[in-house]
């Protein structure tokens, strides 16, 4: 089955203590994407990769990073967790293909998401 | 930047009925406009997309219309049923980037039985 697999689905952790979430694909997607989702906020890019060691910060980079070593899996990692990093997490992907012809947007394909709780 | 404005927030209606969620967007330049459907403990999933070379495009219950004049499109919704309920997001796509999306804040479509 297609699909992206994020790990772990729930967290509950301590302000500092550094945290890793998964994220792997199975589709060969070139382009990897995570998002936050908060209340009222909808849902926010953190990071994205257009393919293997190939990152780019989204629109609330603060606090994390990424890796892209393998073209399947996209970690996301927060070095020193804060209180304000409580939220839900998404990993997307989508191939890149005929962008011109498509107007530079695909589907995205997005895991079942990754609760995480900062005390 | 691109700012996508999502009404309303929340939305109740009878099974049967016919739910319109709307949005507007900023960037004129937008070319591509998906609506994403996030049922509990799942991740979003999109359910129609318009491109800004067409008005309407519908599938089976669903259906979206876009005004680029006015800048805002909307989902709509007909026969309404229990499994309808879930968060809608709208998206606007950013001109010159690939996959470059802002969502709108989401609306909790609730159908009762």
């Amino acid at each position: 089955e297609a699909q992206v697999t994020q790990n772990p689905r729930y967290l509950i952790t301590v302000t500092g203590k550094k945290l890793t979430v998964t994220c792997s694909q199975n589709m060969n997607h070139e382009y990897m994407s995570w998002y936050r989702q908060d209340p009222g906020l909808g849902l926010r890019q953190i990071y994205y990769s257009m393919n293997v060691e190939v990152t780019d910060k989204g629109d609330v980079p603060e606090g994390y990073k990424v890796s892209r070593k393998e073209k399947r899996n996209f970690p996301l990692i927060l070095e020193s967790p804060s209180p304000n990093q409580t939220s839900l997490y998404f990993c997307a992907s989508t191939p890149i293909r005929t962008l011109e012809n498509l107007g530079g947007a695909n589907v995205l394909t997005f895991g079942a998401g990754s609760r995480l709780t900062v005390l | 930047g691109e700012n996508v404005e999502q009404h309303p927030s929340t939305l109740s209606v009878q099974e049967g009925d016919s739910a319109v969620i709307k949005c507007t967007y900023s960037d004129s330049a937008s070319n591509y406009f998906p609506w994403y459907k996030q049922e509990l403990g799942k991740g979003p999933q999109l359910i129609i997309d318009i491109r800004s070379n067409v008005g309407e495009k519908k599938d089976q219950r669903i259906a979206v219309t876009l005004n680029k004049t006015a800048k805002h499109f909307s989902l709509h919704i007909t026969e309404t049923q229990p499994e309808d309920s879930a968060v809608y997001f709208c998206a606007a796509s950013i001109p010159g980037g690939f996959q470059k999306l802002v969502f709108g804040t989401g609306t909790r479509l609730l159908v009762s039985p």
